[in-house]
């Protein structure tokens, strides 16, 4: 059965912090792992990564796709209150028509 | 910019009752899909469609059924609400071919008394 893991399922740091949001995936005929941030309303999207090795970056965001061990990592530096919110990862596998298997998500906790 | 928009923002029903919840966008997009999401278990498909009057089951169909009459409409309808589906549910949508994100509308919150 495909499943997306996420981890931690939650997590609180200080402002400045740096973190790293894990996503393990086994799915049967990957196509792409989509990253998504969730605050009080609709996912809005982050990142897709198709390739292994490519680091994928936007402002203090970044993230890493590991096709060969089955994993992603999306990293938040210098972590301001504004990136509270849950992260959510998604794998589309071929041939589905663009359905997605999500993870639980991670609820990310930044405190001034 | 995509929008996705969804009838209510948070809902109120009684158990047994008929619910009829709505989205719609307005990218011509070719799928639609309902999740719905509860803590600990994420966003799990309910049903989605690739195609107007087109319709297939997700992971998590019982109770449910929806409607794709126009292609821009996907209606998720609860035929006699009961309490467990209390939660928060969110309708996306995306282009069919190629390899595309899914774009969210805002979540209904849906209590069932």
């Amino acid at each position: 059965e495909d499943k997306v893991v996420q981890s931690p399922l939650s997590l609180v740091v200080h402002e400045g912090d740096t973190v790293t949001l894990n996503c393990s995936y086994e799915v049967t005929n990957f196509r792409s792992l989509l990253w998504y941030k969730q605050e009080k309303k609709a996912p809005t999207f982050l990142f897709m990564l198709t390739s292994s090795g490519i680091e994928k970056k936007s402002g203090r965001l970044s993230s890493i796709l590991d096709k060969k061990e089955l994993f992603s990592i999306l990293n938040i530096t210098a972590t301001q209150t504004g990136d509270s919110a849950v992260y959510l990862c998604a794998v589309a596998p071929r041939d589905t028509g663009n359905q997605f298997y999500f993870g639980t998500g991670t609820s990310l906790t930044v405190i001034p | 910019d995509v929008k996705v928009t969804q009838s209510s923002r948070y809902l109120v029903k009684r158990t047994g009752e008929k619910v009829f919840l709505e989205c719609v966008q307005d990218m011509d997009h070719e799928n639609m899909f309902w999740y719905r999401q509860d803590p600990g278990l994420g966003l799990r498909l309910i049903y989605f469609s690739y195609d107007v009057k087109m319709k297939e089951k997700g992971d998590i169909p019982e109770g449910y059924s929806v409607s794709r009459e126009k292609k821009e409409r996907f209606s998720l309808i609860l035929e006699s609400a009961s309490t467990n589906q209390t939660s928060m549910y969110l309708c996306a949508s995306s282009f069919r071919s190629g390899n595309n994100e899914q774009f969210f509308g805002p979540g209904t919150r849906l209590t069932v008394l």
